[in-house]
């Protein structure tokens, strides 16, 4: 079975500085890894997924992650931090197993400051 | 693409009753999925549906059930309603066999049991 630890239930930042989300997943089989974020009150908003080839992903508003097989981490990064980002942010994992469904994590909630 | 839409955005019902929540899934969608998000945690998986059969099912009690209807529709029905089971639930919606894709999100339901 798979799973997904995200380091720090609450992360805060000042707008300009940057933005560093920590993922670590367990799976026994390759993955496919995704980071979601979620606005008060609304659904999950797909930010990035790793599926296959290059490792270095590239997602919406200015995200990015790496995937490191090695170190079992999708960390979510971003240079420069902007209010707009202040979120609760999720990890995710799929394996080709069985019914194959999403595993989260238990959510970052990141806070931005003027 | 009409993405994934739920209803209805709010719920309020007593301990004890019954609730029907609906989801219609993603043009080209047919596995659905549901998911649990208590306040302050991660969603949690509590079933998925195929061609219009249960093939994956979390932690959940048999009075979570759920339906798939022939045009990818879906509900999820929770009988005996308790107080923890006030919640957000969460629709999603993907292809099969794309799991790259990930899974689109609802909005989803706040239910709130009283």
């Amino acid at each position: 079975a798979q799973s997904v630890t995200q380091l720090g239930s609450h992360v805060s930042v000042s707008e300009g500085a940057l933005v560093l989300l920590r993922c670590n997943y367990s799976s026994s089989v390759p993955p496919y890894l995704f980071w979601y974020v979620q606005y008060p009150n609304q659904g999950l908003q797909l930010l990035l997924k790793y599926t296959t080839g290059a490792t270095l992903v590239k997602g919406i508003n200015g995200f990015e992650a790496e995937f490191k097989k090695s170190e079992t981490s999708f960390h979510l990064t971003k240079p420069s931090a902007h209010m707009s980002d202040a979120a609760e942010y999720f990890c995710a994992v799929i394996v080709n197993s069985g019914y194959s469904t999403l595993t989260f994590g238990k959510g970052t909630m990141l806070l931005v400051s003027p | 693409e009409t993405g994934v839409t739920q209803s209805p955005t709010h719920l309020i019902k007593t301990r004890g009753q019954q609730v029907t929540l609906r989801c219609s899934s993603q043009s080209g969608h047919n596995t659905v999925s549901w998911y649990q998000q208590a306040l302050g945690q991660g969603p949690q998986f509590i079933f998925q549906y195929y061609r219009e059969e249960e093939n994956g099912r979390g932690n959940f009690p048999p009075r979570f059930s759920g339906l798939q209807f022939p045009n990818y529709s879906s509900e999820l029905n929770v009988n005996a309603l308790e107080l923890d089971d006030s919640a957000l639930y969460l629709c999603a919606s993907r292809e099969v066999g794309d799991l790259g894709s990930g899974y689109t999100f609802g909005s989803g339901t706040r239910l709130t049991v009283v």
